[in-house]
């Protein structure tokens, strides 16, 4: 079946690590995306990408790194830096550049911390 | 960023009643997404839109744009218990190429049997 997958589906993080969200999808889309969503808030993006070997920052890039080297591979790397991770992670993918196609979503990763 | 003002923020009804929820911006869409999110899962698209004015069904789900491209409404008909979730409208702005979305924050549904 086609589709976006997200591993793992739980993750603890120690202070001071460095955790890395994978997030595959076999849809042949050419834009992928990460969001953050805590509890009662919208979903807030993370990074994106429209294409491999570039991405950009989205609203809340900071703490934040990612890469994209494979088009069906965009993993979120949550650094250090983050100093408040606990959160439900989102990764969306849509097809045709991203105009008017509607972003479909994998089942997310709950990070939490340790 | 930008969000869309949704509302009501949560909704606890009775089963067999019909559900209204809104989204509004000051920013004109290009396109309105409606998902739901059950807990601990991904949004799943329940409906898109892509005119304005235009009114799309999925089974007990309408949803409509907006003629002035800013707000968009989902209505649920007879609900039953499964509809319980978290419903998202999201939207493209008009001057976007990048395909990404602004997301209301989210109308908790829950229904009594």
């Amino acid at each position: 079946d086609g589709g976006i997958t997200q591993s793992p589906k739980y993750l603890f993080r120690k202070e001071g690590q460095n955790v890395t969200l994978s997030c595959e999808q076999n849809l042949n889309h050419d834009a992928m995306y990460w969001y953050r969503q805590d509890p009662g808030q919208g979903l807030r993006l993370i990074y994106y990408s429209q294409i491999v070997n570039d991405f950009q920052k989205g609203d809340i890039a900071e703490g934040y790194s990612v890469s994209r080297e494979k088009k069906e591979s965009f993993p979120l790397t949550v650094t250090s830096a983050q100093k408040n991770p606990t959160a439900f992670y989102l990764c969306a993918s849509t097809g045709v550049e991203g105009r008017n196609q509607p972003q479909h979503f994998g089942d997310g990763t709950r990070l939490s911390i340790l | 960023g930008q969000q869309l003002n949704q509302s009501p923020q949560s909704m606890f009804i009775q089963e067999g009643e019909d559900v209204s929820m809104n989204c509004t911006s000051s920013s004109i869409f290009n396109t309105w997404l409606w998902y739901k999110q059950d807990p601990g899962e991904g949004p799943v698209l329940l409906i898109a839109l892509y005119k304005a004015g235009e009114l799309t069904s999925n089974g007990r789900l309408t949803a409509q744009f907006g003629i002035t491209r800013k707000d968009s409404f989902l209505n649920i008909s007879a609900s039953i218990p499964s509809d319980v979730g978290i419903y998202f409208c999201a939207g493209q702005l008009v001057a976007s190429n990048t395909g990404k979305l602004i997301f209301g924050q989210g109308t908790t549904l829950q229904v009594k049997p």
